[in-house]
């Protein structure tokens, strides 16, 4: 079975862009994580997602926003792109959220210039 | 005080060696606990989840000590594949995001 996938795996954008982030959970998964790991740190939540509705959210400006597709599929979306934005964006995918565990896609990595 | 600690490492090892990492979190209502391994450049994988009773995975055993807030993992006869960044991770309150410390990074040398 495939795992998460994540699309594009690495991309580079200019301050003040805006960019678009995709994940495919595990087929049968239902809910949706969001992290940010910036270099020398562990991931810091950004979104949870669970039957497309917003289950949870990190401690992140409004510039950063998500959505979950009706097949579980989801879009994270980061406006005004600031050079402190450049990460690697990782998507988790588990059955239910909450206490099911979770488990992360390659991620995306981006660079903000 | 950040939510969950660890002792950044690196830990250098040789083979066969055992190593423990150690991880406090700060909130005691935490109600899950988990492990990730972490390779360079790669995503986190989950290495095994912790429970109160302990728990053994072949050479990795994991102990809880709610009353410590405390989360301890032993890697016994260290290999050169097990170096890696290891994450020690809880569960908030509200069950609706992993919370991470920065990691320890293992590295096992021949």
């Amino acid at each position: 079975d495939a795992g998460v996938t994540q699309s594009p795996t690495h991309l580079i954008k200019t301050r003040g862009q805006h960019v678009t982030l995709r994940c495919s959970p595990i087929s049968g998964h239902k809910s949706v994580s969001w992290y940010q790991q910036v270099l020398g740190q562990g991931p810091q939540f950004i979104f949870q997602y669970y039957e497309k509705e917003e289950r949870g959210r990190g401690n992140f400006p409004d510039r950063f926003s998500a959505r979950q597709f009706p097949n579980y599929s989801s879009e994270l979306n980061v406006n005004a792109l600031l050079l402190g934005d450049s990460a690697l964006y990782l998507c988790a995918s588990s059955l239910a959220g909450g206490i099911y565990e979770q488990y992360f896609g390659p991620g995306t990595r981006l660079t903000v210039t | 005080r950040k939510e969950v600690e660890q002792d950044p490492g690196p830990f250098n090892v040789p083979e066969g060696a055992t190593v423990a990492f150690n991880c406090t979190y700060s909130n005691s209502a935490s109600q899950s606990f988990f492990w990730y391994r972490q390779d360079c450049r790669k995503e986190p994988k989950l290495l095994m989840s912790v429970y109160s009773s302990g728990n053994e995975d072949g050479r990795f055993t994991a102990q809880l000590n709610r009353a410590s807030q405390y989360i301890s993992l032993l890697i016994r006869d260290s290999k050169l594949s097990d170096s890696a960044t290891y994450l020690c991770v809880v569960t908030d309150t509200g069950f609706q995001k992993l919370v991470f410390g920065t990691g320890t990074r293992l590295l096992v040398s021949p």
